[in-house]
């Protein structure tokens, strides 16, 4: 089973300033099998990456993704007061099938 | 425009049996998706439950197979979800949601499930 870190638990920025999110499996996966989630407050999770790096249907382009391997990053630029939220990096690991998300990382402004 | 709604009893009895139905709309559930359910504790971060495809097939969490059943109700457009002998850490918020190539494309609203007597 892939074991799915995010780092860091808590990152504090301003409105205006980017923001970079890590997410590191504990070996190797295919792109094809990363996503990323955003979790506001009593709301359902909405998706915004899939693939690594393709945006989810209606997400701003200022929401990027990169990465392979075991590395990939959520790259928010130009932070919006409505992008204050907790993200998710979510896995889909084929052995055993099932879904393996990171333990989230709050983005609250300073 | 896929529509999810969790609903089931908000309370139940530790060594109970959590019983939860999720109303699909806006889409069939015999089309090439499979229906999971996740689960996120208080003050903690997601977790994934299982999954069924049309066809019955299905995958689960190691952590909870022993007592997960999903279920697809055809004629309904219905994903049930069966969690039995449950603990104060089943509390959680439940949601149902729908894959759509490796990641979960449309989610319920999420119902909250707290176990207590």
């Amino acid at each position: 089973e892939v074991v799915v870190t995010q780092s860091p638990g808590t990152l504090s920025l301003s409105p205006g300033e980017s923001a970079t999110l890590s997410c590191r499996a504990s070996q190797s996966v295919s792109s094809s099998y990363i996503a990323w989630y955003q979790q506001k407050p009593g709301q359902a999770p909405r998706l915004l990456i899939y693939g690594a790096s393709s945006r989810a249907t209606g997400i701003p382009d200022r929401f990027s993704g990169s990465g392979s391997g075991t590395e990939f990053t959520l790259t928010i630029s130009r932070l919006e007061p409505e992008d204050f939220a907790v993200y998710y990096c979510q896995q889909y690991g084929a052995s055993p099938p099932m879904y393996n998300f990171g333990q989230g990382t709050e983005l609250e402004v300073k | 425009q896929v529509q999810l709604q969790e609903s089931g009893p908000g309370l139940v009895k530790p060594s109970g049996t959590l019983s939860l139905t999720c109303a699909v709309s806006g889409g069939s559930l015999t089309t090439r998706n499979w229906w999971s359910w996740v689960r996120r504790p208080p003050g903690k971060g997601l977790e994934w439950i299982g999954e069924m495809y049309h066809t019955g097939t299905t995958n689960y969490n190691p952590s909870l197979k022993s007592r997960v059943t999903i279920s697809l109700d055809m004629t309904k457009n219905q994903v049930s979800l069966r969690l039995t002998s449950v603990t104060a850490a089943d509390t959680a918020v439940y949601y149902c949601a729908r894959e759509g190539g490796y990641r979960l494309d449309y989610w319920g609203q999420g119902i909250l499930v707290t176990v207590s007597s």
